[in-house]
């Protein structure tokens, strides 16, 4: 059975930090790996995905993951924080055929101080 | 954006009661879903369709169902309402990349159901 792990439920950095939030999956078959990001009272925006090739995936924001099938990791990465990141982050996981079964993380609320 | 509105945003009702959250699409997507939300357990699917009368249970199923008869409309109904299913509940869709053929879900903005 898939499953998501998302380590941390709670990270703070300070403006212009590095951000990493981390995401492992467990999956039978190869994984399509996916970043949502929510803001305070909206909905699931999506960051970025990886699905196949590059295994280094650039999204929205300045965000970016890479997938490493050696470690079953899909960390979410930006090399400096703004205080517009403050949001809480989800990783899921899906794989070839089969969006119904979108996985999802518990999420990782991240905190950003000035 | 993907075309999606959710109503109402907010809702408070009784235990007992039934209650019926819409889910409406203006662009034709095949599939779509519903999920809620609540803390600790991030998102978790509650039913989807694939198609006009076509749908199927996710995680979460007991105590709802879902009805879709014309394409841009995913009903989920709660026959009876429970203070266990006071939380924030999404919408989506899923857009279909051919080029991976991988369907990227795309979310509503949520609707806020508190069951007293």
């Amino acid at each position: 059975a898939q499953s998501v792990t998302q380590l941390g439920s709670h990270v703070s950095v300070s403006e212009g930090a590095l951000v990493l939030l981390r995401c492992n999956y467990s999956s039978s078959v190869p994984p399509y790996l996916f970043w949502y990001v929510q803001y305070p009272n909206q909905g699931l925006q999506l960051l970025l995905k990886y699905t196949t090739g590059a295994t280094l995936v650039k999204g929205i924001n300045g965000f970016e993951a890479e997938f490493k099938k050696s470690e079953t990791s899909f960390h979410l990465t930006k090399p400096s924080a703004h205080m517009s990141d403050a949001a809480e982050y989800f990783c899921a996981v899906s794989f070839q055929g089969g969006s119904e079964k979108l996985v999802f993380g518990k999420g990782t609320k991240l905190t950003v101080n000035p | 954006d993907a075309g999606i509105t959710q109503s109402p945003r907010h809702k408070v009702t009784e235990t007992g009661t039934p209650v019926t959250l819409r889910c409406h699409q203006t662009e034709n997507h095949r599939y779509m879903y519903w999920y809620r939300q609540d803390p600790g357990h991030g998102l978790r699917l509650i039913h989807y369709s694939y198609g006009v009368k076509d749908t199927d249970k996710g995680e979460v199923s007991d105590g709802y169902s879902v009805s879709r008869s014309k394409t841009e409309d995913f009903l989920l109904t709660l026959e009876s309402a429970t203070s266990s299913q006071t939380s924030v509940y999404f919408c989506a869709i899923s857009e279909v990349e051919m080029v991976w053929e991988q369907e990227t879900q795309y979310f509503g903005p949520g609707t806020r159901l508190l069951v007293l």
